[in-house]
């Protein structure tokens, strides 16, 4: 079964510290892309980062990097130094395999809160 | 990067009538567009892919008779919640890729549908 698990409902960091959003996945297929997007509460969803599964670095993108470990089936977010701003939903998302049509399939999703 | 447009972002209708949502790629041809749902703090469930030219391809458990999806060319694609119900009530949005195996897909900023 393809799937998505964010374990992490709701997350607190102080401002400009630095927090990791979980994200596990299950996939039986050999290639496939992980994705982050942030959602503030005006619902618009915004790319953040991008690792596809044969990528041997991990993915940064300013303060965004995404922690790939493919052994364990995780690719989790790190926010550094953290911004009033960055408070919103993060979604993990997943893009299975080639020949599925690029659907993506997401994760529950974590409530990220930054304290001034 | 691309830009995505909905229209309209938010409707109320009544119970019983129909409610079309258009997804329109600005400047970009969209040889797929996907169809999401959402409810309130979860996560973002596909309904639907549309391929310019082609029927959808819908998810399981989704109504093909209920929501209407049409992708007429490469730039537009409508969603048609028909006699709508309040369990219909939901925030729609929608995306798009110029290919379906792209690194990401774009979204529109949603539309937030009432049933009354």
């Amino acid at each position: 079964a393809q799937k998505i698990t964010q374990t992490q409902p709701g997350m607190f960091v102080q401002e400009k510290e630095a927090v990791t959003l979980d994200c596990t996945y299950d996939t039986s297929d050999p290639s496939y892309g992980l994705f982050w997007y942030k959602q503030p509460s005006s619902g618009e969803m915004i790319f953040l980062i991008y690792q596809g599964s044969y990528d041997q670095q991990n993915a940064t993108e300013g303060r965004y990097s995404l922690n790939f470990q493919k052994a364990r089936k995780s690719a989790n977010l790190v926010i550094s130094a953290s911004q009033l701003g960055d408070s919103a939903m993060y979604f993990c998302a997943m893009r299975p395999g080639r020949n599925q049509g690029g659907k993506l399939i997401f994760g529950q999703g974590t409530e990220l809160s930054v304290k001034p | 990067g691309a830009v995505v447009s909905q229209h309209p972002s938010r409707v109320i209708c009544k119970s019983g009538t129909s409610v079309k949502i258009e997804c329109r790629s600005l400047d970009f041809q969209a040889t797929t567009m996907f169809w999401y749902r959402q409810f309130p703090k979860k996560s973002l469930m596909l309904m639907a892919t549309s391929n310019e030219g082609s029927k959808a391809t819908y998810e399981q458990g989704v109504e093909k008779d209920k929501f209407l999806i049409n992708h007429a060319s490469l730039t537009l694609s409508t969603l048609t919640v028909t006699s709508a119900h309040p369990e219909d009530s939901s925030f729609y949005i929608c995306s798009a890729s110029w290919i379906a195996g792209f690194k990401t897909q774009y979204f529109g900023p949603g539309t937030r549908l009432l049933v009354l």
